[in-house]
């Protein structure tokens, strides 16, 4: 079945700059790549997405770049803002999330 | 709001006990998806229902089980309760089943003492 593991577990970054977190999959056959984003105590929610028929996505300070020949896949955010730390979780194929990572934003 | 709605929001039970967590997808949506999130931990997928029929599955113990009934809400059943299913449980719905957004409901928080 699908293996999706994501880099950096922890990720702390000053504010305005930029973070990257990424995500390798294993089956061939996955077309979709979501990233959400989970706020302590809340549920997680859709923030970007792409498919495999485009390389790079982008809305406002967030855009995905995908590598389908290295199975690979990030998720940038530039000019991060406080309001920006959260739990960050990629995923691929049908219910297979990476292990998250938290993105702290120091002001 | 999502429009996925989940119930109960907490859940206090004892060890050996069995629980019963209700999900109501979003109107239109044909899919379920449900999903354990224990303290520190990421989302592990359990289960996956589509128009009431099981798609696929997950990490989801022999001692829990789901289903989704004809109106498209889905229970997951939790039975032998153990210290360790203490957790926040997730269900999610999708319009398609394959490679979808999912949208996730509030979740219920499950503590077994």
């Amino acid at each position: 079945g699908e293996n999706v593991e994501q880099h950096p577990s922890t990720l702390s970054v000053q504010e305005g700059d930029s973070a990257v977190i990424k995500c390798t999959y294993s089956d061939s056959a996955s077309n979709y790549f979501p990233w959400y984003k989970q706020e302590l105590g809340k549920r997680p929610q859709l923030i970007i997405d792409i498919r495999s028929n485009v390389g790079e996505k982008k809305d406002q300070r967030i855009a995905v770049t995908l590598n389908k020949t290295a199975k690979h896949f990030s998720l940038h955010i530039t000019e991060t803002q406080p309001e920006d730390s959260a739990v960050y979780f990629c995923a691929a194929s049908r219910g297979v999330f990476g292990a998250g990572t938290i993105l702290r934003v120091k002001s | 709001d999502s429009g996925v709605t989940q119930t109960p929001k907490h859940l206090i039970t004892a060890t050996g006990q069995r629980v019963t967590l209700r999900c109501s997808p979003r109107s239109g949506d044909l899919s379920v998806y449900w999903y354990q999130q224990s303290l520190d931990q990421g989302l592990q997928f359990l289960i996956q229902y589509y128009n009431g029929e099981e798609r696929a599955k997950g990490n989801i113990l022999e001692r829990f089980s789901a289903q989704q009934f004809p109106d498209l809400h889905s229970e997951l059943n939790l039975s032998s309760l153990e210290l360790g299913d203490s957790a926040l449980y997730f269900c999610a719905s999708g319009r398609t089943g394959v490679q979808e957004t999912q949208y996730f409901g509030p979740g219920t928080r499950l503590l077994v003492l």
